[in-house]
């Protein structure tokens, strides 16, 4: 069963902290995996997105890696600010007859709290 | 340019009424998708629109149903609302079903851009 487990549920860090949030997948066939930020209320903001062959990819201070073989993702967040707080969601995608959309497997995300 | 638009922003039912939602995608964007997001919950993909035509459907009732117009832009209609319909609703868009991911060239990333949503109230 093509599943995306997210972990921890939610976090709680204080402003200036370094944190990691980790994803586990059994999605298959893979064909890439996409971190995306959700501020309350708010439509998600794509983060990173990674496809097999890229192992590590930054975006300012986020930094998401990929272990294919493990089927495991994490994103790292550095030095962390108040506006960091949101909820991290991590999206897998299966392949599908040469389309990498159409079938998305969404984690239920990490809520992040970040206090100062 | 602009990004996805959805309207309206909030909208409060009652049940057994319909609703009806909307979202324009990015500017040459071809593809629609529809995620509902309850109180908490994480996005159940609710339904794809390329081209015009539905591509996959998630696993709702009948009564989700919508529709892509020619320009792209596209709705969302729920019939006899019920009170676990109240959610977000969140359209996003992206360029042509068929792109490939190419790394890191950037080319055709398939990547998807979210509107803000809609946030439905079913009393």
């Amino acid at each position: 069963k093509n599943q995306v487990e997210q972990s921890p549920q939610s976090l709680i860090i204080l402003e200036g902290k370094n944190c990691t949030l980790q994803c586990n997948y059994t999605v298959s066939p893979f064909s890439n995996l996409r971190w995306y930020k959700q501020d309350t209320g708010r439509g998600p903001v794509s983060l990173t997105i990674m496809t097999f062959s890229e192992n590590t990819k930054s975006n300012g201070r986020y930094t998401a890696t990929l272990d294919a073989d493990t089927k495991q993702s994490s994103l790292h967040i550095t030095a962390s600010q108040l506006s960091d707080s949101a909820s991290y969601i991590c999206v897998v995608s299966a392949t599908r007859r040469g389309s990498t959309l159409g079938r998305l497997y969404f984690g239920r995300g990490t809520q992040l709290t970040v206090w100062p | 340019e602009a990004g996805v638009t959805q309207s309206p922003t909030h909208l409060i039912k009652t049940r057994g009424q319909q609703a009806t939602l909307r979202c324009s995608p990015i500017s040459g964007h071809t593809s629609v998708y529809w995620y509902q997001q309850a109180l908490g919950l994480g996005l159940q993909f609710l339904l794809w629109y390329d081209e015009g035509e539905e591509r996959n459907r998630g696993n709702f009732p009948p009564r989700f149903s919508g529709r892509q117009f020619p320009n792209y832009s596209s709705e969302l209609n729920v019939n006899a609302l019920e009170l676990e319909d109240s959610a977000l609703y969140l359209c996003a868009s992206s360029p042509a079903s068929s792109g490939r991911i190419v790394g890191t060239s950037g080319r055709s990333t398939g990547e998807l851009f979210f509107g803000e949503g809609s946030r439905l109230t079913v009393l």
